[in-house]
């Protein structure tokens, strides 16, 4: 079975400094790894994602990640968040077996001060 | 505008009734998956559904049941509804795999009274 874990609930942060989002994830494949953003009232956006080759992986908004195999992480980061950042952010995994499934961490939100 | 579409936005139904919810997914994806996100419970995949055939099955109640149609949309019926149903209702697509990732709709809101 597959699991993902953001152990941060909330990470406040003023606007301007860097934050780190944290994702552990438990897997006895090989899988897939995503970021998704969820902003009030709205759907899930993709934020970035690893299949294969470089672990540095860059996204939307000025976003990257960094996969971490042998301690299976996949921690998001951002050099200078916004306001607009605000936002509910999901980890999640595709395990490479049939189910062709998302598996989803219980979220961070990122709630960013003036 | 994600290119998912899901209708109703809103719902609001009593105890004990069913109701059905849609998605018509982005042009071109054959694949359509459904989530439920609760507080509680987080974001719970339900079922995936491939070019009208089921794939898989995750948490999904045997109150509740999906269908994609020939033309790929797709509806989840949920009945007997209680009032732990109330949650997001996401329906995301993939091209095949998902290995480009998931396009989800901006859901449909379920509020059992």
């Amino acid at each position: 079975a597959q699991s993902v874990t953001q152990l941060d609930s909330q990470v406040p942060v003023f606007e301007e400094a860097p934050v780190e989002l944290r994702c552990n994830y438990s897997s006895s494949v090989s899988v897939y790894l995503f970021w998704y953003v969820q902003y009030p009232n709205q759907g899930l956006q993709l934020l970035l994602k690893y299949l294969s080759g470089s672990t540095l992986v860059k996204g939307i908004n000025g976003f990257e990640a960094e996969f971490n195999k042998s301690q299976t992480s996949f921690h998001l980061r951002k050099p200078s968040v916004h306001i607009s950042d605000t936002a509910e952010y999901f980890c999640a995994v595709r395990p490479l077996d049939s189910s062709y499934k998302l598996i989803f961490g219980s979220g961070t939100r990122l709630l960013v001060r003036p | 505008d994600s290119g998912v579409t899901q209708t109703p936005k809103h719902l609001i139904t009593a105890t004990g009734q069913r109701v059905t919810l849609r998605c018509s997914p982005r042009s071109g994806d054959l694949s359509v998956y459904w989530y439920q996100q609760s507080l509680d419970q987080g974001l719970q995949f339900l079922i995936h559904y491939y070019n009208g055939e089921e794939r898989a099955k995750g948490n999904i109640l045997e109150r509740f049941s999906a269908q994609q149609f020939p033309d790929l949309h797709s509806e989840l019926n949920l009945s007997s509804l209680e009032l732990g149903d109330s949650a997001l209702y996401f329906c995301a697509s993939s091209a095949g795999q998902g290995a480009l990732g998931y396009t989800f709709g901006s859901g449909t809101r379920l509020t059992v009274v």
